[in-house]
C-alpha cells in the first residue's frame, strides 16, 4: 500500500460546480497534513494546511478523518482557473524522518465553462 | 522578497557528463530537499538536509550527489551514472519543526542531449 494515496482523476466539472477530493495515509503516527496545488509544468504551491479537525479558506475546506486516515478538499463554486492537480501531502512523524513529507500523485481538476 | 531560486530554468546534458543544479533560499530555513518528476507522477525525494554539512538520502538517490556546506544552498549533482536524467526537478525548503510545510523553487527541466 502506498503511504499517500488519491484518485488521479482527471474530474471534470462544469464551472459553479462543488468537487471533492480524497486522499488517504498509511501511517497513523502523521501528525501534520497539506494541499497544494500545482499547474502544468510549474512548482507545487501550498493551498492549505490541514493541522487538526479540518480548515476552511474562502471557497476551499479541508477535513481530517484520523479514525478512517483520510483527508479531503472540497472546492465550492469552481473557477475555471481552480483547473489544476492537487497533491497530498503527509508528514509521517511516527517514522523516525523527521520533516521529511510524502507527496501523493495528484488529482487532476478540469473545470470547463 | 524571500524566496527559492533554481537555476538554471532548463538544462541539456551530454552522454556521460555530470552537471549541477543550483537551489538558494534566503527564508533562513534549515531544512532543504531536492526531488524529481516525471511527466503525470507525484514527486519522489532525491536528498534532503536538516542542518548544514548533513543530509541524507532519499528513496532515489542513485545517481545524484549534494553538498550543504552554507544554510543557504544545497546544490544537486546529476551524474553519469544516473541513466535516465530526463525530468523537472524541485528544490523546497522549509524550517526544521516537522509541522511546517514546504515552499518550492521554480524547478529546473533537465534534458539529455
Amino acid at each position: 500500500r502506498k503511504e499517500v494515496e488519491q484518485d488521479p482523476g482527471p474530474f471534470n466539472v462544469p464551472e459553479g460546480a462543488t468537487v471533492a477530493f480524497n486522499c488517504t495515509y498509511s501511517n497513523s503516527a502523521s501528525q501534520s497534513f497539506f494541499w497544494y496545488r500545482q499547474d502544468c509544468r510549474k512548482e507545487p504551491k501550498l493551498l492549505m494546511s490541514v493541522y487538526s479537525s479540518g480548515n476552511e479558506d474562502g471557497r476551499f475546506t479541508a477535513q481530517l478523518n484520523r479514525a478512517s486516515q483520510y483527508i479531503s478538499l472540497l472546492i465550492r463554486d469552481s473557477k475555471l482557473s481552480d483547473s489544476a492537480t492537487y497533491l497530498c501531502v503527509v508528514n509521517p512523524l511516527g517514522n523516525g524522518y523527521g520533516n521529511k513529507l510524502v507527496f501523493g500523485a495528484g488529482t487532476i481538476l478540469r473545470v470547463k465553462s | 522578497d524571500g524566496g527559492i531560486t533554481q537555476s538554471p530554468k532548463y538544462l541539456f546534458r551530454k552522454e556521460g557528463q555530470n552537471v549541477t543544479l543550483s537551489c538558494e533560499q534566503n527564508l533562513n530555513h534549515d531544512a532543504m530537499y531536492w526531488y524529481r518528476q516525471d511527466p503525470g507522477q507525484g514527486l519522489r525525494l532525491i536528498y534532503y538536509s536538516q542542518i548544514v554539512n548533513d543530509f541524507q538520502k532519499g528513496d532515489i538517490a542513485e545517481g545524484y550527489s549534494v553538498s550543504r556546506e552554507k544554510k543557504e544552498s544545497f546544490p544537486l549533482t546529476v551524474t553519469s551514472a544516473q541513466k535516465n536524467p530526463t525530468a523537472f526537478y524541485l528544490c523546497a525548503s522549509t524550517d526544521r519543526d516537522g509541522n511546517q510545510p514546504q515552499h518550492f523553487g521554480d524547478g529546473t527541466r533537465l534534458s539529455i542531449l
